[in-house]
């Protein structure tokens, strides 16, 4: 099946700090990516739809000053947590569709101290 | 709206015995139906899916057929092994363009 990496696979930053991940569709083009948010021991919160030469589209209650996205080319989208707080900690894992299934990155742990 | 209920954990069983994890399903319109296994640390990966009613879908001897009359995608697997044991989720998929999940079901299994 088709592949989605990630990078990087976790980070640990201070409060304040702006990180940026990384989604790359490795074998296909994918005109939209998902980015999720996952808390611990639940299940998979979608924050908003990526879409190439666009603007992503957020959903309600995500702040789309706070998770800039960023999706220049068919392979890849960006997720950037700006000003990052511990609140923000969490596992964030991204999608992308191919031949109506979706493939999923492996995820990157996110911890603010 | 679109939901997915999944039956709720943890499932704790001994390897060789029987699973069923129950699914049930809101949805307007005609969805596809996945089921995804999660290892820890990791992302989601496929594990079978049905894109139509009564479909089954298949995979790794794990089994999920798509009733449309009562809504459900329950998954089974006759004899589940140690290395079954991770979090699943139930999830469909419509023309709204997101996919829906459910809530997940960690599995374990002991020898």
């Amino acid at each position: 099946g088709a592949v989605v990496s990630q990078h990087p696979s976790w980070v640990i930053c201070k409060s304040g700090t702006s990180v940026k991940i990384e989604c790359r569709s490795l074998d296909f083009q994918a005109t939209t990516m998902f980015w999720y948010r996952q808390f611990p021991k639940q299940s998979l919160m979608l924050m908003a739809t990526s879409n190439e030469g666009s603007k992503a589209t957020y959903e309600q209650g995500v702040e789309k000053d706070k998770f800039l996205i960023n999706h220049a080319s068919l392979t890849l989208s960006t997720l950037t947590v700006t000003s990052a707080h511990p609140e923000d900690s969490s596992f964030y894992i991204c999608s992308a569709r191919e031949l109506g299934i979706e493939f999923f990155g492996p995820g990157t742990r996110l911890t603010v101290l | 709206g679109n939901s997915v209920t999944q039956m709720e954990g943890p499932v704790t069983l001994s390897e060789e015995a029987f699973l069923t994890i129950n699914c049930t399903y809101t949805a307007t319109g005609y969805p596809s139906l996945f089921w995804y296994v999660q290892y820890p640390g990791e992302g989601l990966q496929l594990l079978l899916k049905a894109t139509k009613a009564d479909d089954k879908g298949s995979n790794k001897g794990f089994e999920a057929t798509y009733r449309k009359e009562t809504t459900s995608f329950h998954l089974e697997k006759g004899s589940v092994q140690v290395s079954d044991s991770a979090v699943y989720f139930c999830a469909l998929y419509n023309n709204a363009g997101k996919s829906t999940f459910g809530d997940g079901t960690t599995l374990t299994v002991k020898p």
